[in-house]
């Protein structure tokens, strides 16, 4: 069974704090995601990788950035939190052949 | 604006009865198609896909529907059981995907 793990189930963290979310992979998928799950507005992408090193935007980049130094795992970090960015946020892998992607169980954030 | 959009946010069917999940997007150059199921407190499940060359896909109890002139897709339940109360999301695109709003399914015993 592919698994996708998160480092967190909550956090609650400070207006203008640096967070970090980790996710991590144990079936050598090449594609990893980072979402943010909102009410009404269903997932939002926010960084996409194909590659260890690569990354590209998603729809809603603005506030975030990535890393993916190594192929089975890939963090979200918010650089300077903002109570906007309250929100629950999955992580996802897709092998390079397929559409199918496989979602870890989501970081619900608070940012106060 | 939204690609993929869920206009209903719940559904509420009888145990036993057909649901049905609807889906509309609005890039013709889609090519495929995915549902996906959400329990609280857990990520998204793959349920089913259609590709774009497909106009129905079946796989027990579930079937989705593609109507590409009309850039709609859905997903039958039948029959619809309690364990089947959910959200569920669905998810078009090439290489990346967007995903819809999600509705909410409630099977009643």
């Amino acid at each position: 069974d592919v698994k996708v793990t998160q480092s967190s189930r909550y956090l609650v963290k400070r207006t203008g704090e640096k967070v970090f979310l980790e996710c991590v992979q144990d079936m050598d998928h090449e594609n990893m995601f980072w979402y943010r799950q909102d009410p009404g507005l269903g997932l939002r992408l926010i960084y996409f990788s194909y590659d260890v090193k690569m990354k590209e935007k998603g729809d809603i980049p603005e506030g975030y950035s990535v890393s993916r130094e190594k192929k089975e795992r890939f963090s979200l970090i918010l650089e300077s939190a903002s109570t906007n960015q309250t929100s629950m946020y999955l992580c996802a892998s897709r092998p390079v052949q397929g559409h199918e992607q496989y979602f870890g169980p989501g970081t619900r954030l608070t940012v106060t | 604006d939204q690609q993929v959009k869920q206009n209903s946010p719940s559904l509420s069917v009888q145990e036993g009865r057909i649901s049905i999940l609807n889906c509309d997007y609005t890039n013709s150059m889609f090519d495929y198609f995915l549902w996906y199921k959400k329990y609280p407190a857990e990520g998204p499940t793959f349920l089913i896909s259609i590709s774009s060359i497909k106009d129905k896909n079946e796989d027990g109890r579930f079937t989705v529907f593609l109507n590409k002139s009309a850039k709609h897709l859905s997903l039958h339940i039948v029959p619809s059981q309690p364990g089947d109360s959910a959200v569920y999301f669905c998810a078009a695109g090439l290489y990346k995907f967007y995903f819809g709003s999600g509705t909410k399914l409630n099977v009643k015993p």
